[in-house]
């Protein structure tokens, strides 16, 4: 079975430009989660979705920081313009309505120089 | 906000038991998850909890205390694959933020010969 498939993998760019990452949830899952990964903050959940419509995105860190959700098979996490400070790794996570546990894509490891 | 706790680091010895401790302090309770991280890599599942007592698969077990607000994950026979960082994560409330996750920062493990 096709997991959560995120890309690109790895993203190093310079500060001011604009930064897009994918996300492909598993097939049928109802809610999309975005996370950020950093050592000193650990998981935080940035943004999730349900049935494709942003609930809550109390966590995104400013308005540099958007993601939508066209349609149930797609999201996208945009950064404009980058910072050093946006350095991490983003998660997407997928699952069912009433049914855990997330499951994590692989990561998006993100450099800005 | 949320609280959540975990020692940052610690090591153990290949076929010992090790066990970690997380508590909490969370507007509500609706759940208690542990992930597996191994580094570069996405976290997995490997335990839930919703009641008070003891869970049981295979070499780990995971145990919850709702009314302390702790848990522990508990890994036997140790293996050098079970270096990883070990995340709790706690559904915080009902209603509608029960849809997410909040996680510690994690413990990292590491399993010496």
């Amino acid at each position: 079975d096709a997991g959560v498939i995120q890309s690109p993998r790895h993203e190093v760019t310079e500060m001011g430009q604009e930064v897009t990452l994918r996300c492909k949830p598993i097939s049928g899952h109802d809610y999309l989660f975005w996370y950020r990964q950093t050592m000193m903050r650990g998981l935080e959940l940035l943004i999730y979705f349900n049935n494709n419509v942003p609930i809550d995105d109390s966590g995104m860190p400013e308005d540099r920081f958007s993601a939508k959700m066209p349609n149930a098979s797609f999201s996208t996490l945009k950064i404009q313009p980058s910072e050093p400070r946006d350095s991490a790794v983003y998660f997407c996570a997928s699952r069912l309505d009433g049914g855990w546990p997330q499951h994590f894509g692989d990561g998006t490891r993100l450099s800005i120089l | 906000g949320q609280n959540i706790d975990q020692p940052t680091e610690m090591t153990a010895t290949e076929g010992a038991i090790v066990q970690i401790n997380c508590t909490y302090q969370t507007s509500g309770f609706n759940g208690l998850f542990w992930y597996q991280q191994h580094a570069g890599e996405a976290p997995t599942f490997l335990s839930y909890n919703v009641l008070d007592g003891l869970e049981e698969k295979g070499r780990f077990s995971s145990f919850l205390s709702r009314s302390k607000g702790y848990s522990y994950l508990l890994l036997k026979e140790l293996q050098m694959k079970d270096s990883a960082s070990y995340l709790c994560a706690v559904i915080p409330r009902s209603g509608a933020g029960s849809y997410q996750l909040t996680f510690g920062k994690g413990t990292k493990l590491s399993v010496i010969p």
